[in-house]
């Protein structure tokens, strides 16, 4: 059971970027990394979703590591509009799993 | 192409009555999972159907049930309600059907069903 953990909330302010890293100790061989964005009253948004190494698309980067133990989102140069929950979900490849996301990463970005 | 619909977009149910929550899921998309979010316990998943046949199941209760229709259309239904079943209901839809596990596929989620029990 692959539990993730990450930081309650971040701060950052418009132009910089935001690195927000969440730890999974037990992630299996076949896990995929992947992170969502979620705003008040809406679901989930993908961002990006990776299994190792580096992965880069036009929103975000996902470092991760040989070990596989932890991820990090990369946001480059946030604005206003990326304040937001930040969620890391680590898929289990089981038969019957409990498959939940992150407690998630309040970022909020500030002029 | 339109998203992933969910209703209805608000209820309000008393103790120990039930509800059934509704998910159209993309065109095209086959696997519909289900989640529960609530302030202290963030999302967690419920289930998960693939052609008409729960695929993944969470650690929730049997009061807690789904299905899938021919369509892809998914319902979910909680009976004999509790205070702590209040919660934002999310419905999220997939593609890949060839992927074993909801989480390594992309997952396109609904605007949810907040159900309030009084």
């Amino acid at each position: 059971l692959a539990k993730t953990t990450q930081p309650i909330s971040m701060d950052s302010y418009e132009g910089q970027e935001v690195n927000i890293t969440c730890s999974h100790n037990n992630i299996a061989t076949n896990d995929y990394i992947t992170w969502y964005q979620q705003f008040p009253s809406q679901g989930p948004r993908f961002i990006i979703q990776g299994y190792k190494t580096k992965v880069t698309n036009e929103v975000a980067s996902l470092f991760i590591p040989a070990d596989r133990k932890s991820s990090t989102l990369s946001l480059p140069r946030v604005s206003l509009s990326d304040t937001a929950v930040y969620y890391c979900l680590v898929g289990v490849l089981s038969g019957y799993s409990t498959l939940t996301f992150g407690k998630g990463t309040m970022l909020l970005v500030s002029p | 192409k339109a998203g992933v619909t969910q209703t209805p977009r608000y209820l309000i149910k008393t103790r120990g009555q039930q509800v059934t929550l509704s998910c159209s899921p993309i065109s095209g998309h086959r696997s519909v999972s289900w989640y529960q979010q609530t302030p202290g316990q963030g999302l967690q998943f419920l289930f998960e159907y693939f052609s008409e046949t729960q695929r993944n199941k969470g650690n929730f209760p049997g009061r807690f049930s789904g299905r899938q229709f021919s369509n892809s259309r998914s319902e979910m239904n909680v009976s004999t309600l509790e205070l702590g079943d209040s919660a934002l209901y999310l419905c999220a839809s997939s593609l890949e059907a060839q992927r074993e596990m909801v989480g390594t596929d992309t997952q396109y989620f609904g605007p949810g069903t907040r159900l309030t029990v009084l």
